[in-house]
């Protein structure tokens, strides 16, 4: 059974650029969290997708975008990038309606 | 004032202590009640995952629910060095808001030789 795996481990970028970063859900798993934790901090709940669809999200503003494809891996975007996004993204997995989420590794993202 | 609190440590114990980690939260309709262990630059691993009151155990760990009080802890019997880590409780509502979890600070545990 392969775990959650996310792309790349680490960037970075420079304020007002753009991000894209990429999470593989665990086998036999449909939902897909993600969440950014800052340095010192627990992660903050951004959104979470669902058989494609948005189920839930954060207090995050509308430039933190996503996606779910139909193999349920799943990508986040970030636009305008403030120094403040510099941190470690987290994705999480579980089965549909599953309360048990595993999470990846994280990409830490660095805005200069 | 935060849904979660969490002491955030450092807290520094002897090897074979018993240790106790602990959350606080506001929010009756948190049913759920998890514990992840985080070590430096990685991602959160799940160890305890607990509905509403009572205790579960999992080899040296056991995970205490008490929602009368709204607290929760997590005790690490015989601590190890590779126990050191960043302790998150994380808890989640029943229904509604999709899976989202609700996490603490997290609490730095340094187990020492």
């Amino acid at each position: 059974e392969t775990g959650v795996t996310q792309s790349p481990t680490h960037l970075i970028k420079t304020r007002g650029q753009q991000v894209t970063l990429r999470c593989s859900s665990q086998s036999g798993h449909n939902t897909v969290s993600w969440y950014q934790q800052a340095l010192g901090q627990g992660p903050q709940f951004i959104f979470q997708y669902y058989r494609e669809e948005e189920n839930g999200r954060g207090n995050f503003p509308p430039r933190f975008s996503g996606l779910q494809f139909p193999n349920y891996s799943s990508e986040l975007n970030v636009n305008a990038l403030e120094l403040d996004d510099s941190a470690l993204y987290l994705c999480a997995s579980s089965s549909g309606g599953g309360d048990e989420q595993f999470f990846g590794p994280g990409t830490r993202l660095t805005v200069l | 004032q935060k849904e979660v609190e969490q002491d955030p440590g450092p807290l520094s114990v002897p090897e074979g202590a018993i240790v106790s980690l602990n959350c606080t939260y506001s929010n009756s309709a948190f049913q759920y009640f998890m514990w992840y262990r985080q070590y430096s630059r990685k991602g959160p691993e799940l160890l305890m995952y607990t509905y509403s009151s009572g205790n579960k155990e999992d080899g040296r760990f056991t995970a205490q629910v008490d929602k009368s009080s709204k607290y929760i802890s997590l005790f690490i019997r015989d601590s190890q060095p590779s126990d050191s880590a960043t302790y998150l409780c994380a808890m989640k509502k029943g229904t509604g808001g999709g899976n989202k979890l609700t996490f603490g600070t997290g609490t730095q545990l340094k187990v020492e030789l």
